[in-house]
């Protein structure tokens, strides 16, 4: 079956400008989370979203970010007014469940560049 | 931070030779999970060892884990060119139930 997917794979935007990054989780799998890793480190965990619940938003670096799920599926980040520090790869990730020892799918990723 | 600690930062060995990576974590884990990636792109789900258990075997992987140091090590055996990749430990930490990664071992195994 498809596994996680996200668009576009690379976004080049200027300083300032808004964009939104797209995730399309495996079907049926609950649990949806939004990590960025920045040149050569590990990954930052941002937001993660359980079914219907309110989403673990405690990771995101500042009001600049926010994340939505619609419909339990497709996930949208946002980022407004981009700075240079946000260049980073975006990657999502699914689980069947959010919970212990569940393994986590991840997508290919979004690399963003502010210029 | 709660981001855990990868010893070596590169490894870099010839084909048929064995690869350790090392892990250390700083809180108490529910498990441990191994994650490989390929150029900088998604992260592909190698083995998990849960708290209870101190040895684990997949195919040519063998992962250890140590909760009194805190610590695991993930052994490829025999590698091969295309075990080439950045791998990472993460642990699922008792208080947040959340992956927390480590900042990766770069492996480059040479023909």
């Amino acid at each position: 079956g498809a596994g996680v997917s996200q668009s576009p794979s690379n976004k080049v935007t200027e300083k300032g400008k808004d964009v939104e990054l797209r995730c399309d989780p495996i079907s049926g799998h609950t649990a949806l989370y939004w990590y960025r890793q920045s040149l050569g480190q590990g990954l930052e965990f941002l937001i993660y979203f359980q079914g219907n619940s309110a989403p673990d938003k405690s990771g995101l670096p500042s009001d600049r970010f926010s994340a939505e799920r619609t419909g339990g599926s497709v996930s949208t980040l946002t980022i407004q007014r981009t700075q240079q520090e946000d260049s980073a790869v975006y990657l999502c990730a699914s689980s069947l469940y959010h919970g212990i020892g569940y393994e986590q799918y991840f997508g290919p990723g979004t690399r963003l560049t502010v210029t | 931070s709660q981001q855990g600690e990868e010893d070596p930062q590169a490894l870099s060995i010839q084909e048929g030779e064995n690869a350790t990576m090392n892990c250390s974590y700083k809180t108490s884990i529910n498990n441990l999970q191994w994650y490989r990636q390929n150029s900088g792109r998604g992260l592909v789900h190698l083995i998990l060892i849960r708290s209870n258990e101190r040895e684990k075997h997949s195919g040519r992987l063998r992962v250890t884990l140590d909760t009194s140091k805190k610590s695991s090590s993930l052994l490829i055996t025999a590698s091969r060119a295309a075990d080439t990749a950045s791998y990472f430990c993460a642990t699922e930490d008792t208080g947040f139930q959340k992956l927390v990664f480590g900042t990766g071992t770069r492996l480059l195994v040479s023909p």
